[in-house]
């Protein structure tokens, strides 16, 4: 069956730095998302991306962030210059219409 | 703004027992709901997805009820096994302009012990 997948699994990187995650969503999907799960936290929407751009965000994803489809496979997030608080798991999901969500394994990222 | 709640946090039984886990979301206006399980340090899996218009979905041992205008839906585990352990987590979807964003409950972490 086709999955999402995500690299790197774990991510390390000092505060300021910035940080690219990587998805490949499933081939024949049109819409792709990134969520979040800080350590014992609920897992959060971040964005939305639909026909090559943003279709809805929430208050979490500000000018730190930002998303690319930079070619017909990878579905990246990118978070400019990294806080603490911007530890958590990050998972890449993508889906059809009407159909369930699937979501890849996660990137771990860890600011120190 | 539509919150997700799910009861108990976390549940132990015997291998072999049925079992009854819960969601409750706040605002009835939801396109569909979705159960997921969650294994450590692994991604989310949909087990069942039920659109706002219907009662309920079975998938094998699980089946997932909605009732929007109480604001519930339940998971039941039948005949439940060691491979059942896991977190399970309730997400409702918010209708939107062309795509749509899950709203997840914290989960209930089930052990079924052999």
């Amino acid at each position: 069956e086709p999955e999402v997948t995500q690299t790197p699994s774990h991510q390390v990187t000092q505060m300021g730095q910035e940080v690219i995650l990587r998805c490949v969503p499933i081939s024949n999907h049109l819409y792709f998302y990134w969520y979040r799960q800080i350590l014992g936290q609920k897992v959060e929407f971040l964005v939305s991306f639909y026909n090559n751009e943003i279709s809805e965000k929430s208050e979490i994803f500000d000018d730190q962030f930002s998303v690319e489809r930079p070619d017909g496979s990878n579905f990246t997030l990118k978070i400019r210059s990294t806080k603490l608080e911007d530890s958590a798991m990050y998972f890449c999901a993508s889906d059809r219409v009407d159909s369930p969500l699937h979501f890849g394994n996660g990137t771990r990222l860890t600011v120190t | 703004k539509q919150e997700v709640t799910q009861i108990p946090a976390a549940l132990s039984v015997p291998e072999g027992e049925n079992l009854v886990l819960n969601c409750s979301f706040t605002d009835s206006a939801i396109y569909n709901l979705q159960w997921f399980r969650q294994d450590p340090g692994k991604g989310l899996t949909s087990l069942l997805l039920i659109q706002s218009s219907q009662r309920e979905q079975t998938s094998g041992r699980l089946n997932a009820s909605l009732d929007k205008s109480s604001g519930r839906s339940t998971l039941y585990i039948a005949a439940s096994q060691p491979g059942d352990s896991a977190t399970y987590l309730c997400a409702v979807t918010i209708p939107g302009a062309g795509s749509y964003q899950l709203t997840f409950g914290k989960g209930t972490k089930l052990s079924v012990i052999p």
